[in-house]
């Protein structure tokens, strides 16, 4: 069965403390992308991938990390440096990043405690 | 840069026929996708239109006018289980194609 699946459905955070948000899919897909979405607002692109070992900042990547070591993983560290966490993350893939649709995972929502 | 607006809120019966619709304005339209969210969960594609006019697919229709910056989605037939938000989202020609997503119509159906 192919899909984008990401883990945990629910995840909390201290004060200070990185966490790390994983995100995979067997599509076969070049590209991925790491969204946030808050109430009220449209989705926002945090970063992006076009393909293995290489990614870019979208619009709001500061106090976030990505890395890209496998086509099939694109996990997201949200740092201590982001002050306002709290919000729905959610993963996407495309065949690229071309005229292909995005295809998205379940989203892991993040707490802070 | 993009700026897409969409009504925040609809209620329509069910077992009518609604219309959501999406004004943008870009530079470098490369194409419009509409998605459909439930509440708490991941956005499902519904539709992508690039060209002028009607896309078809089932109980949903998708409009575009580029030249006007305007799309809309047509839900027919409403079912409650159509209760969701519904996303437009705009493309842009580039080296990175990148998509800009509008805040989203939430939809409810009442019986």
């Amino acid at each position: 069965d192919g899909g984008i699946t990401q883990s945990p459905k629910y995840l909390f955070r201290k004060e200070g403390q990185n966490v790390t948000l994983s995100c995979e899919q067997n599509l076969n897909h070049d590209a991925m992308y790491w969204y946030r979405q808050d109430p009220g607002q449209g989705l926002r692109l945090i970063y992006y991938s076009q393909i293995v070992n290489d990614f870019q900042k979208g619009d709001i990547a500061e106090g976030y990390s990505v890395s890209r070591e496998k086509k099939e993983s694109f996990p997201l560290t949200v740092t201590s440096a982001q002050k306002n966490p709290t919000a729905f993350y959610l993963c996407a893939s495309s065949i690229s990043t071309g005229v292909e649709t995005q295809y998205f995972g379940p989203g892991t929502r993040l707490l802070v405690l | 840069g993009q700026n897409i607006d969409q009504p925040t809120e609809m209620t329509a019966t069910e077992g009518a026929i609604v219309q959501i619709n999406c004004t943008y304005q870009t530079s470098g339209f490369n194409g419009l996708f509409w998605y459909q969210q439930h509440a708490g969960e991941a956005p499902t594609f519904l539709s992508y239109n690039v060209l002028d006019g009607l896309e078809e697919k089932g109980r949903f229709s998708s409009f575009l006018s580029r030249s006007k910056g305007y799309s809309y989605l047509l839900l027919k037939e409403l079912q409650m289980k159509d209760s969701a938000s519904y996303l437009c989202a705009v493309r842009v020609a580039g080296g990175y194609q990148k998509v800009t997503f509008g805040t989203g119509t939430k939809l409810q159906v009442i019986p």
